[in-house]
C-alpha cells in the first residue's frame, strides 16, 4: 500500500498570512505514460463531509477559490493557502488515487493564530 | 447540481450486516463510478472500494475483501454498500463518493453527507 504522510499534523496561521502543508507518498503517484500525478487535496470541515479542492496535483476544482494552489510531482506536494481566511479553518488530507487500495493522508488541521 | 444521498444512521451488534445506500441525482449515474469511504473516530479516511455504476465492475480494498460487497441498481441511480461480520472497530461514519471518471483511477468529486455505523453489544 502506498502510505501517504502529511506535515504538520497541525498549524496555526495568522489571517491574511500564507499557510503550507506537505504530502509525502512511499512510492511515485506519476503515471509515466500520461505525465499526470494522481493526487488530489480534500477539505474537511467539522460535520461536513470531504470537499475537493485539488486534483491532479495542480488543477482546481471548479468553484475553488485561486487563494488554495498545489504543486509537487512524484512523491512529494504541497498545498498552499495565499491569505488564509476565517473559513479555510479545517483539516486537510492528500489522497493518491494511482493504486488500489487508495490512500489518505492523516490529515493537517488549519487554525487561526 | 450533483446530490448524493444516504441512508440514515445505523446502530449494529457485532457479527451482524449493514447496508448503506447512496442515492445519486444531477448526472448520469451509469457514466461514473462510486466509490466508499469510512471514517472512524478520529482517524484518517480509509477507501474501501468502488463500482463501476455502468457495467458492475467492482475493486475493493484487500483490507475488506470478503466482508465488502458494494453493488449498483442503475434503475434507480442508487448504489449500495454492504458489509458484514460487524466488529466494534467497524464503526464509523460511512461515505458514498462520486469518481470523477470511468475508470475508477480518479478524483471523487462528490461525497454524500456521510451514514454513521455504531457497532456494539
Amino acid at each position: 500500500d502506498i502510505v501517504m504522510t502529511q506535515s504538520p499534523d497541525s498549524l496555526a496561521v495568522s489571517l491574511g498570512e500564507r499557510a503550507t502543508i506537505n504530502c509525502k507518498s512511499s512510492q511515485s503517484v506519476l503515471y509515466s505514460s500520461n505525465n499526470k500525478n494522481y493526487l488530489a487535496w480534500y477539505q474537511q470541515k467539522p460535520g461536513q463531509p470531504p470537499k475537493l479542492l485539488i486534483y491532479w496535483a495542480s488543477a482546481r476544482e471548479s468553484g475553488v477559490p485561486d487563494r488554495f494552489s498545489g504543486s509537487g510531482s512524484g512523491t512529494d506536494f504541497t498545498l498552499t493557502i495565499s491569505s488564509l481566511q476565517a473559513e479555510d479553518v479545517a483539516v486537510y488530507y492528500c489522497h493518491q488515487y494511482y493504486s488500489t487500495p487508495q490512500t489518505f493522508g492523516q490529515g493537517t488541521t488549519v487554525e487561526i493564530k | 447540481q450533483v446530490q448524493l444521498v444516504q441512508s440514515g444512521a445505523e446502530v449494529m451488534k457485532p457479527g451482524a450486516s449493514v447496508k448503506v445506500s447512496c442515492k445519486a441525482s444531477g448526472y448520469t449515474f451509469t457514466s461514473y463510478t462510486m466509490h466508499w469511504v469510512r471514517q472512524a473516530p478520529g482517524q484518517r479516511l480509509e477507501w474501501m472500494g468502488w463500482i463501476n455504476a455502468g457495467n458492475g465492475d467492482t475493486k475493493y480494498s484487500q483490507k475488506f475483501q470478503g466482508r465488502v460487497t458494494i453493488t449498483r441498481d442503475t434503475s434507480a441511480s442508487t448504489a449500495y454498500m454492504e458489509l458484514s461480520s460487524l466488529r466494534s472497530e467497524d464503526t464509523a461514519v460511512y461515505y458514498c463518493a462520486k469518481g470523477a471518471g470511468y475508470s475508477g483511477y480518479d478524483p471523487v468529486d462528490y461525497w454524500g453527507q456521510g451514514t454513521p455505523v455504531t457497532v456494539s453489544s
